[in-house]
């Protein structure tokens, strides 16, 4: 099955730095993907739809200035958190659609961060 | 907003059959079900999708009532590898990159 690589699985970074977390589709060619939110025993939230080769739709209320997103090549997006906080301290998983069927999405392993 | 709605928790003795509800009573016509999992601390995993029909693969059993306003996902032989949160979702794969809304899940815990 298709498999979407995520790195790193966890990063402890300071206040105020920038992360920057990739998402790599390794056996297809992915021109979306999208990149959720999961703090502590909630559900995953939606930030933003990545298209390559264009601008990343936001949901509402994600800072899109705060949130970067990259999509410059068909098989990579990245997502930099910009002046980190603690309160972005969250786990962060990136996904995109099956290209066979496009009816199931494949998750990366996730990113943990955490802003000291 | 999550389209469904399901129990927030559920417990199964291991080598039972876990039998995992969810209401999707707005679904339209041509959505479909999903169900995806995760495992503690990692990203979420599919399991199967149907329309109307029952489904069934290596991980799983979905059935899906005739009114399609619920389903019932089912794991055969749980293991305890089988604890995770269980994620029922609508949507329309042929309304091209479709967006994931995840509710809230079912925790489903197995028990030795």
């Amino acid at each position: 099955g298709a498999v979407v690589s995520q790195h790193p699985s966890w990063v402890i970074c300071k206040s105020g730095t920038s992360v920057k977390i990739e998402c790599r589709s390794l056996d297809f060619q992915a021109t979306t993907m999208f990149w959720y939110r999961q703090f502590p025993k909630q559900s995953l939230m939606l930030m933003a739809t990545s298209n390559e080769g264009s601008k990343a739709t936001y949901e509402q209320g994600v800072e899109k200035d705060k949130f970067l997103i990259n999509h410059a090549s068909l098989t990579l997006s990245t997502l930099t958190v910009t002046s980190a906080h603690p309160e972005d301290s969250s786990f962060y998983i990136c996904s995109s659609l099956g290209v066979i069927r496009n009816t199931e999405a494949f998750f990366g392993q996730g990113t943990r961060l955490t802003v000291v | 907003d999550a389209k469904t709605t399901q129990p927030t928790s559920m417990d199964c003795a291991e080598g039972r059959a876990a039998n995992l509800p969810c209401n999707h009573s707005t679904i339209s016509g041509n959505e479909y079900v999903y169900w995806y999992r995760q495992i503690h601390s990692q990203g979420p995993q599919y399991i199967i999708h149907g329309l109307k029909n029952n489904e069934t693969n290596e991980m799983a059993s979905l059935i899906i009532t005739e009114d399609r306003k619920s389903s019932t996902l089912i794991l055969p032989h749980a293991t305890l590898r089988d604890t995770a949160v269980y994620y029922c979702i609508v949507g329309n794969p042929h309304q091209g990159a479709q967006k994931l809304v995840f509710g809230q899940g079912t925790r489903l815990t197995i028990n030795p």
